[in-house]
């Protein structure tokens, strides 16, 4: 079954780092180009970051400088580091597959002092 | 960064009914423009990819169309599983973005 599980989601204070994992099964993260979508309480879909197969990476303006995607072939995961985090990064951070045909369920990151 | 308008924000619909939602992009996009379906506290789904092509095991009474631009997603013959939240994505240039999101009540 094809399947995308995050995880490393929390609260974490302002100016904090955090790491998110996104485990793939069913595919592998390096025949796909794979991306993080972020979703603010209450808010619409915002796009954040694409890993294309051949190691490209690309950036909404809001996190560029602050966050890193990159992804582990031998263990089938994507990843999000993010660095000087700010009450604004609060949001569910989701993980998809190419044209986002494959979604995890999503994992929490509340940044509050 | 393209500006991806959706209308109308929010509709109100019927079970039975057609549902017409619109997507227009501030400049060319091609066809790189896909359809995504989230009901609440669930992740998003996607409905229609570049543009018009139905996403293999979503109803037929989803479909999408136009080439910039504006886009259509269309719901005929609205079911009760469809009262969600839609949104379009442009994935043509980068930062990639999505319309603001038109919620079914």
């Amino acid at each position: 079954e094809v399947q995308l599980v995050e995880s490393g989601g929390g609260l974490i204070q302002p100016g904090g780092s955090l790491r998110l994992s996104c485990a793939a099964s069913g595919f592998s993260v390096s025949n796909n180009f794979m991306n993080w979508v972020r979703q603010a309480p209450g808010q619409g879909l915002e796009w954040v970051s694409v890993i294309y197969t051949g190691g490209r990476t690309f950036y909404a303006d809001s996190v560029k400088g602050r966050f890193t995607i990159s992804r582990d072939n031998s263990k089938n995961t994507l990843y999000l580091q993010m660095n000087s985090l700010t009450a604004e990064d609060t949001a569910i951070y989701y993980c998809a597959r190419d044209t986002m045909d494959v979604w995890g369920q999503g994992t929490t990151v509340t940044v509050s002092s | 960064a393209i500006q991806m308008t959706q209308s109308p924000s929010s509709l109100s619909a019927s079970v039975g009914d057609r549902v017409t939602i619109t997507c227009r992009a501030s400049q060319v996009i091609r066809n790189d423009l896909h359809w995504y379906q989230q009901r609440p506290g669930k992740a998003p789904q996607l409905l229609i990819y570049r543009a018009s092509s139905l996403q293999s095991g979503v109803p037929s009474r989803f479909s999408g169309s136009g080439s910039g631009p504006d886009f259509t997603l269309t719901i005929s013959n609205l079911q009760p599983e469809d009262f969600a939240t839609y949104y379009c994505l442009q994935d043509y240039n980068f930062p990639w973005t999505f319309g603001q999101g038109t919620k079914v009540e």
